[in-house]
């Protein structure tokens, strides 16, 4: 399996800019989780989906960020218009099956490196 | 509300002694405690869990960690540190709706 798989890997875009960031999970993962890192705030969950439905967006920041799964295997997480403050490493993560996949470990993707000049 | 603490930011340590990365937590039932590793560039990466069980569990890499109800400890080890083993550390727990809560993590720093 290749893994969670992410692109682009860098995006460097203009204030005022639409973003949009892949995720394709694992092949059979129900879960699917967005977190954004930054040297000030570390390791912040955005949202999370199960079955490809939403289940906690209290993490998005603000109405600029919005997160799609349209199907088990692609997710998107936008943002419009795009601010220097959200320039971060973004990642996606996804984990496994069961009846006990809440306690299974997420793999997580290699990251997006944004850039908001 | 759950949470972890990683109290070290920075822990250095010679190749080929000992290593340990503490983490400590704070949760309302049954903690369900993760450790992970992230290497320069590269997304995180599982290295153990502790659900239920023995109080010692091992990992990947030659990785332990011992869980400690007591004393709310979840502090991660291993017997002789490699330069390799260089990188940043995350403790988290797993909160009632099955997110992982991250500590600030802590970088290990391994000298030759």
């Amino acid at each position: 399996d290749a893994g969670v798989i992410q692109s682009p890997r860098h995006e460097v875009t203009e204030m005022g800019q639409e973003v949009t960031l892949r995720c394709k999970p694992i092949s059979g993962h129900d879960y699917l989780f967005w977190y954004r890192q930054t040297m000030m705030r570390g390791l912040e969950l955005l949202i999370y989906f199960n079955n490809n439905v939403p289940i906690d967006d209290s993490g998005m920041p603000e109405d600029r960020f919005s997160a799609k799964m349209p199907n088990a295997s692609f997710s998107t997480l936008k943002i419009q218009p795009s601010e220097p403050r959200d320039s971060a490493v973004y990642f996606c993560a996804s984990s496994a099956k069961g009846q006990t996949s809440s306690y299974n470990e997420q793999f997580f993707g290699p990251g997006t490196r944004l850039t908001v000049l | 509300a759950q949470s972890v603490a990683q109290p070290e930011d920075q822990v250095n340590v010679a190749e080929g002694n000992p290593l340990t990365v503490k983490c400590t937590y704070s949760v309302s039932g049954n903690p369900y405690l993760f450790w992970y590793v992230q290497y320069p560039n590269r997304g995180l990466q599982f290295l153990l869990k502790y659900i239920t069980g023995d109080n010692l569990v091992k990992g990947s890499y030659g990785f332990e960690a011992e869980f400690n109800k007591s004393q709310t400890s979840f502090h991660l080890k291993k017997p002789s540190a490699l330069v390799s083993d260089s990188a940043l550390y995350f403790c988290a727990v797993r909160d009632s709706w099955g997110k992982l809560q991250f500590g600030a993590g802590t970088q290990v720093v391994v000298t030759p």
